[in-house]
């Protein structure tokens, strides 16, 4: 069975500050792995995917993952975040064949300070 | 753009009451899902279907239905609402998975 663990529950940070959140997986098949963000009172919306090719995804507003399968690993970065940041993130994994269907981690919120 | 819609925002409910939760998109998706989003606990998959009349069971779907008599909506029903059912209810469709913008239910 599948699992996700991001390791952060809180993520606080200065703007224009560097972030890295962090994602784990454990999935004995093919993977797909998803970053999604939620603003507050809103659905999730896609930020990037890893399918398949290069590991170092890049995905919209800044944001970029590097896959590790060594590692099993999927974390997401900023090298400069705005207070437009702030949100909830959620790492997702989806095994190969599954019909995309999707085990999420429980969250981290990153909250940027002025 | 993709669009996904919820019917509600917002539903209050007595428990014991039959809840229908409803979503559309128009994208001509196949695979279209529910899940619930409760704090500390992220998302959990309830059910998802891969086209019209198919259904899984998800991760969490008992006190849960589900119907797809049409491509474009995937309705969630709660046949006896109960208290522990009250949470954000999120719909999704697309391989991607295009998110509607949730339903908060609360059941009293």
């Amino acid at each position: 069975a599948q699992s996700v663990t991001q390791l952060d529950s809180q993520v606080p940070v200065f703007e224009e500050a560097p972030v890295e959140l962090r994602c784990n997986y454990s999935s004995s098949v093919s993977v797909y792995l998803f970053w999604y963000v939620q603003y507050p009172n809103q659905g999730l919306q896609l930020l990037l995917k890893y399918l398949s090719g290069s590991t170092l995804v890049k995905g919209i507003n800044g944001f970029e993952a590097e896959f590790n399968k060594s590692q099993t690993s999927f974390h997401l970065r900023k090298p400069s975040v705005h207070i437009s940041d702030t949100a909830e993130y959620f790492c997702a994994v989806s095994d190969v064949g599954s019909n995309y269907k999707l085990t999420f981690g429980k969250g981290t919120l990153l909250t940027v300070n002025p | 753009d993709v669009k996904v819609t919820q019917s509600s925002r917002y539903l209050v409910k007595r428990t014991g009451e039959k809840v229908f939760l409803e979503c559309v998109q128009d994208m001509d998706h196949e695979n279209m899902f529910w899940y619930r989003q409760d704090p500390g606990l992220g998302l959990r998959l309830i059910y998802f279907s891969y086209d019209v009349k198919m259904k899984e069971k998800g991760d969490i779907p008992e006190g849960y239905s589900v119907s797809r008599e049409k491509k474009e909506r995937f309705s969630l029903i709660l046949e006896s609402a109960s208290t522990n059912q009250t949470s954000m209810y999120l719909c999704a469709s697309g391989d991607t998975q295009y998110f509607g913008p949730g339903t908060r239910l609360t059941v009293l």
